[in-house]
């Protein structure tokens, strides 16, 4: 039972438009929201969080939405740049379950130019 | 600060054999985990440690055992290797705590690829 979905393996966008990376989510219990990015033979690394008190996010090029009702939420780079091509994890966390992320099984983004 | 380190950063076994990867950090860090990443199947959970003398199952326990060294350290050990296990595993570390929020934010190692035949 996959708890956090990300649907789309893959997604290819030119530099300078936007990337748009979604993520559904199942369990009611998760209050806390994170993507990490992941570059090949590198360790995953945050990226953006965001607090299910809240719906919006903004960090720069980046912005995480997120839709309680419907269980998603999705990020946002815009400009997308080449170097922003990496694969993308979404992540939840309960509070009080000793800070444990379950993840999504990730999207490959492509900016090409 | 050089974060969360590991080591090694690959190795091959035969089947059968046996190893311990080891994972430190110097954040001062509560909480430690063990992931591994498989193709189409993003990071699942091997083991974690909410604070320094405890450890619990994830999500993918079977074939591995832990130990919580000391605050710093987390290591895994595989005692049996068999192809099933090859993979490249993270460790990573949080500040963790009552709060969550910011405090369930994790910071990975660099990662050990393993390739068991």
């Amino acid at each position: 039972d996959q708890q956090v979905k990300q649907n789309s393996p893959s997604l290819s966008v030119q530099e300078g438009r936007i990337s748009i990376l979604n993520c559904d989510y199942t369990n009611s219990m998760f209050d806390y929201f994170l993507w990490y990015k992941k570059y090949p033979a590198e360790g995953p690394t945050f990226l953006i969080s965001i607090s299910s008190i809240k719906d919006k996010n903004e960090d720069g090029r980046f912005t995480v939405f997120l839709n309680k009702s419907a269980k998603h939420l999705s990020l946002h780079i815009v400009p997308s740049q080449p170097g922003d091509s990496a694969v993308y994890f979404c992540a939840a966390s309960s509070t009080g379950t000793a800070s444990k992320l379950t993840f999504g099984t990730g999207t490959r983004l492509q900016v090409t130019l | 600060n050089a974060g969360v380190t590991q080591t090694p950063k690959f190795q091959v076994l035969k089947t059968g054999q046996s190893m311990t990867l080891q994972c430190a950090q110097d954040m001062n860090h509560n909480s430690m985990y063990w992931y591994r990443q498989d193709p189409g199947m993003g990071l699942r959970l091997i083991y974690y440690s909410a604070s320094e003398g405890t450890t619990d199952k994830g999500e993918v326990p079977n074939g591995y055992n832990v130990s919580r060294l000391n605050k710093r350290e987390f290591s895994l050990r595989l005692e049996s290797a068999a192809p099933s296990q090859t993979s490249v595993y993270f460790c990573a570390s949080s500040l963790a705590g009552a709060l969550g929020g910011s405090y369930n934010e994790q910071f990975f190692g660099p990662g050990t690829r393993l390739t068991v035949l």
